[in-house]
């Protein structure tokens, strides 16, 4: 089977650094994704690992451990849009593009 | 970025009807697309992988006979979803991917069934 455990809610102020880590149980395993949803929109992607360690795009971090079937989402200098659903997302074995989500953390900014 | 399209983006149909939703890649191929579906508040669960020129491939616990897939061409995957009952009401979409890293997902389709 295949599982994905994530926070189901983080809450942080304005400026601040957030981490949501996500650990997952799959049979197989290619990389690791993470996206963004809106209320109502659709899925954003954010980043991917394939190999271990820091992969860092602007404002987003995410990192990743495949010993530990670990990963993070590092998210720095909030800003209220960033108020979202994150989820986890593990590429199972073959690389086909196929997708197996977390069940998401929904990450509240304040001012 | 690739650009997938998904229409309609909302349908209310009566309940024993059928409805068509349409996932186009506008500016690349996609010999595979998937069909996910999410209920309010919780994660994307995959239904199926659209497969262009061959079977879908479902996910357990999905009916294929409810939720018919067609990937005519490389790019349009229809999802459609017959005999309709409220408990079908929920957040549709489609992704395909790109160089298999990143997915591109349509804008969903929010069916209500009444």
């Amino acid at each position: 089977g295949q599982s994905l455990e994530q926070p189901s809610e983080v809450t942080a102020v304005e400026g601040a650094i957030v981490q949501i880590n996500c650990t997952y149980q799959t049979s197989g395993f290619y990389g690791l994704s993470w996206y963004q949803q809106h209320d109502g929109g659709a899925p954003t992607f954010l980043s991917y690992n394939a190999l271990d360690g820091l992969e860092e795009t602007g404002r987003f971090s995410s990192f990743l451990s495949r010993s530990d079937s670990y990963g993070y989402l590092l998210l720095q200098e909030l800003q209220m849009k960033d108020s979202a659903s994150y989820f986890c997302a593990v590429h199972g074995s073959g690389n086909t593009g196929k997708l197996i989500f977390g069940q998401g953390t929904t990450l509240q900014v304040k001012p | 970025g690739a650009v997938v399209s998904q229409h309609p983006s909302w349908v209310i149909c009566k309940s024993g009807t059928s409805v068509k939703i349409e996932c186009r890649s506008l500016d690349f191929q996609a010999t595979t697309m998937f069909w996910y579906r999410q209920f309010p508040k919780q994660s994307l669960m995959l239904m199926a992988t659209s497969n262009e020129g061959s079977k879908a491939t479902y996910e357990q616990g999905v009916e294929k006979d409810k939720f018919l897939i067609n990937h005519a061409s490389l790019t349009l995957s229809t999802l459609t979803v017959t005999s309709a009952h409220p408990e079908d009401s929920s957040f549709y979409i489609c992704s395909a991917p790109n160089q298999n890293t990143e997915a591109f997902f349509g804008q969903g389709t929010r069916l209500t069934v009444v």
